[in-house]
């Protein structure tokens, strides 16, 4: 199984702030990646697919880029709407894993 | 607009079953794959099960493999997991969400529990 690992696991970060979340992969994922964003007691929501494509109604500050291993999600300018766990998510081969989950939290 | 509401979650036994359906509407819904994906408390998600829109594919993570079924009922646009020999590590909310590889639409979840 490939195994998908998200760093930091909790970042504190400020309304403005650039944030940027590292996924990596066991394996070459080529750029089968999703980025979800969840809130408590919510289902998560698509952000980001296919590593850097932009989900329909998603804020243009999320972007996400990388291939091959190593990826990453972007937050140019925190919101408040933002302050949620993301997970990243391949879909290489199965079984389709997930990495453990970013918690950003108010600084 | 598009919604799925899943349901037939609840509190089982040990070794128990129990059928979760989930109910869509807003797209055609034999035109697109479909998964589940679990969620035990205060953890990560867990890709569960795929289904193609026409049934010839069908995946299973290595943890329910031989345990649960997934099915579809495209004339009645419902996507269905029935869950067999459940254990204690399988309490968890259930989400169906749909696509072939990103989720892009996902349910509010329904709670599985095991417990004696």
């Amino acid at each position: 199984d490939i195994q998908m690992t998200q760093s930091p696991s909790t970042l504190s970060a400020s309304v403005g702030d650039r944030v940027t979340i590292t996924c990596r992969a066991s394996q070459s994922i080529n750029y089968w990646l999703a980025w979800y964003q969840q809130k408590p007691g919510k289902a998560p929501n698509l952000l980001i697919y296919k590593a850097s494509s932009l989900e329909s109604g998603v804020p243009s500050r999320f972007s996400g880029s990388g291939s091959g291993t190593e990826f990453t999600l972007t937050i140019s300018s925190l919101q408040p709407d933002d302050f949620a766990t993301y997970y990243c998510q391949q879909y290489n081969s199965y079984p389709w894993t997930f990495g453990q989950g970013t918690k950003v939290e108010i600084k | 607009e598009v919604q799925l509401v899943e349901s037939g979650g609840g509190l089982v036994q040990p070794g128990g079953s129990l059928r979760l359906s989930c109910a869509t509407s807003g797209f055609t819904f034999s035109t697109y794959n479909m998964n589940w994906v679990r969620q035990a408390p205060g953890t990560g998600l867990e890709w569960v099960s795929y289904i193609s829109g026409s049934s010839s594919a069908i995946y299973y993570a290595d943890s329910v493999k031989g345990r649960f079924t997934i099915s579809r009922d495209n004339a009645k646009n419902s996507l269905f997991l029935q869950m067999n020999s459940l254990r204690d590590e399988d309490t968890a909310v259930y989400y169906c969400a749909r696509g072939g590889g990103s989720l892009d639409v996902w349910g509010q979840g329904t709670t599985v529990t095991v417990s004696s």
